[in-house]
């Protein structure tokens, strides 16, 4: 499998705290991103970092990636309890076309 | 609104029948997926699809089958040999010269 490993599995943090969570993989990638999944729903795209960026910034979240060590992090600041979901990362393989896969997710709860 | 459609929300099989999932999107959008979520897991990939008639298996697609007759619909039946089906089934679609993939609101099959 393809498939990204992230970390912490789970994170449970207070609110205006700053939660981070890692990606990694295993293979030459185009491009990485990140999807929010609220429980029972469908994932939401937040953020999307080429292979030749270091670092991207949208809203509260940051991103950063190093292709030399296959690894990625998100970044969440001034947490809020509504950021509390399941976060995913997804990888664009190089050589597969449009085949995108999705790491294991990091479970995120902000206690209010 | 454009967007994905999944139907239905929650399906129950019984144990030898299979059972087909509807997606349809009204996005204009080339690339098709599905993806199977267990519960606390990340999302494995099916079955996807690049262009009208033509598909590709994913990483998990012993059990399953699609078609791809038209570009905005892309079925997934789950068949008998799907030994453990019960599980989230989420679809999604792309553009294909994009990198945003967008998903339906999933779809919950249990074997009872």
């Amino acid at each position: 499998s393809q498939q990204g490993e992230e970390d912490p599995q789970a994170l449970s943090i207070q609110e205006g705290e700053n939660a981070t969570m890692n990606c990694s993989y295993k293979t030459s990638i185009n491009n990485l991103q990140w999807y929010r999944q609220n429980s029972g729903r469908g994932l939401v795209h937040l953020i999307l970092i080429r292979s030749n960026e270091r670092e991207k910034h949208s809203g509260r979240l940051r991103v950063t990636l190093d292709t030399s060590k296959k690894s990625s992090s998100l970044l969440i600041t001034a947490s809020r309890a509504a950021d509390t979901a399941s976060y995913f990362c997804a990888m664009l393989r190089e050589t597969s076309g449009s085949r995108l896969t999705f790491g294991e997710g990091t479970q995120l709860t902000v206690n209010p | 609104d454009g967007g994905i459609t999944q139907s239905p929300k929650y399906l129950f099989r019984k144990e030898g029948q299979n059972v087909t999932l509807s997606c349809e999107q009204n996005l204009n959008h080339d690339a098709m997926y599905w993806y199977r979520q267990d519960p606390g897991q990340g999302l494995r990939l099916i079955y996807y699809s690049q262009i009208v008639n033509d598909f590709q298996k994913g990483d998990i697609a012993e059990g399953y089958s699609v078609s791809r007759e038209k570009k905005e619909s892309f079925p997934l039946t789950v068949t008998s040999a799907q030994k453990n089906p019960t599980a989230f089934y989420l679809c999604a679609s792309r553009v294909q010269a994009g990198n945003t993939i967008y998903f339906g609101e999933g779809s919950w099959l249990t074997v009872v």
